[in-house]
């Protein structure tokens, strides 16, 4: 079975200023992971997903993220964000297991952009 | 685009009732999911679906039922509602495993409210 740890519930950072949202995963087996974001009163969509290949993966709005496999991270970033970016952001991780396919969702990070 | 709509975006029902969540995509998907949302718990998978007919307990499956009638439609009962089924939920839909990106659709979520 996989887990995923989002280091930060809540991120505060001014305006065009960088960002890192941190997300830590385990597994015994092959991950595929993902990011999303949920603005207020939405759904869920998808930032960015690492499925193989290049573990440097761009996504919509600037924002991209790295695979670590080493540090088992997959850490999103932004170099310089907007008001219109606060949102709560979720890391995910896939995997094949014994009983099937399995996502699991790490528990959220709020980010709030300041002016 | 993916489409995943939620029949309510608010709900306030009272403890003992029936509820029904319903949940529609327009775009063929084989798999369907329902989560709950909670704060610091992020989502947590209660049933999910491959196939019309066919269901599958996820990792909170107690207090709910699902019915998959058709392939497009994905409902949530909640048999006698209880104040701690407050909370979020939100429906999703992948298309198969095979050959496929593994990302979720996400509907815009229901809130229900129980007194």
């Amino acid at each position: 079975a996989q887990s995923v740890t989002q280091l930060d519930s809540q991120v505060p950072v001014f305006e065009e200023a960088p960002v890192e949202l941190r997300c830590n995963y385990s597994s015994s087996v092959s991950v595929y992971l993902f990011w999303y974001v949920q603005y207020p009163n939405q759904g869920l969509q998808l930032l960015l997903k690492y499925l193989s290949g290049s573990t440097l993966v761009k996504g919509i709005n600037g924002f991209e993220a790295e695979f670590n496999k080493s540090q088992t991270s997959f850490h999103l970033r932004k170099p310089s964000v907007h008001i219109s970016d606060t949102a709560e952001y979720f890391c995910a991780v896939s995997a094949l297991n014994t009983g099937g396919f399995k996502t699991i969702f790490g528990a959220g990070t709020r980010l709030f952009v300041k002016a | 685009d993916v489409k995943v709509t939620q029949s309510s975006r608010y709900l306030v029902k009272r403890t003992g009732e029936k509820v029904f969540l319903e949940c529609v995509q327009d775009m063929d998907h084989e798999n369907m999911f329902w989560y709950r949302q909670d704060p610091g718990l992020g989502l947590r998978l209660i049933y999910f679906s491959y196939d019309v007919k066919m269901k599958e307990k996820g990792d909170i499956p107690e207090g709910y039922s699902v019915s998959r009638e058709k392939k497009e439609r994905f409902s949530l009962i909640l048999e006698s509602a209880s104040t701690n089924q407050t909370s979020m939920y939100l429906c999703a839909s992948s298309p198969p495993l095979e050959g496929a990106s593994y990302e979720q659709y996400f509907g815009p979520g229901t809130r229900l409210t129980v007194t």
